[in-house]
């Protein structure tokens, strides 16, 4: 069985400082994990995505994640945060047990203050 | 290329009627997946079709019905509506089945059950 886990509901930054976002997941085959994005009364926007090759995925608007099989991680980082980049961001892994459905977690709130 | 769209963007109906949700995908991708998305439960995986056919379900009541036409528009039925059916219902599209295709969301239809 699949699981995804952001294990923050709630991340404050200042302007200008870095942005973690954690997830953990869990998956008995080789999965596809993704990093979306929902600013307020918006759809879903696609940040990134791992689907078995480079482990450190680039995504649009400065954002990366690292894949590590290891630690079963897939934190989404950014060096600098921007007061655009305020919205509910969600951690997705895809595997075989679920036919490729997208199973969510729950979202990581973030807060950027000036 | 546009985007996935769905109509209607907003819809109030009351308890035990039925309602109709519309989905155009993206040109060119002939799988479209739903998904529903409330406060109390996340974001959580409907159904997927592909080819006018059925592919995957998730874990919801018959209630919950949808079907794909010959273009690729695809449309939502929820029978007997319940207060708990109100959700913001999103529409996705990709290429084709199997892991590695991204799915582009559309802008949701939010559906109001009083």
């Amino acid at each position: 069985a699949q699981s995804v886990t952001q294990l923050d509901s709630h991340v404050s930054v200042s302007e200008g400082t870095p942005v973690l976002l954690r997830c953990n997941y869990s998956s008995s085959y080789s999965p596809s994990l993704f990093w979306y994005v929902q600013h307020p009364n918006k759809g879903l926007q696609l940040l990134l995505k791992y689907t078995s090759a480079a482990t450190l995925v680039k995504g649009i608007n400065g954002f990366e994640a690292e894949f590590k099989k290891s630690e079963t991680s897939f934190h989404l980082t950014k060096p600098s945060a921007h007061m655009s980049d305020a919205a509910e961001y969600f951690c997705v892994v895809s595997d075989l047990d679920s036919g490729y459905a997208l199973n969510f977690g729950k979202g990581t709130s973030l807060l950027v203050t000036p | 290329k546009a985007g996935v769209t769905q109509t209607p963007r907003y819809l109030i109906k009351t308890r035990g009627q039925q309602v109709t949700l519309s989905c155009s995908p993206i040109s060119g991708h002939r799988s479209v997946s739903w998904y529903q998305q409330t406060p109390g439960q996340g974001l959580q995986f409907l159904f997927e079709y592909f080819s006018e056919t059925q592919r995957n379900k998730g874990n919801f009541p018959g209630r919950f019905s949808g079907r794909q036409f010959s273009n690729s528009r695809s449309e939502m039925n929820v029978s007997t509506l319940e207060l708990g059916d109100s959700a913001l219902y999103l529409c996705a599209s990709r290429g084709n089945l199997g892991q590695g295709y991204e799915q582009y969301f559309g802008p949701g239809t939010r559906l109001t059950v009083t």
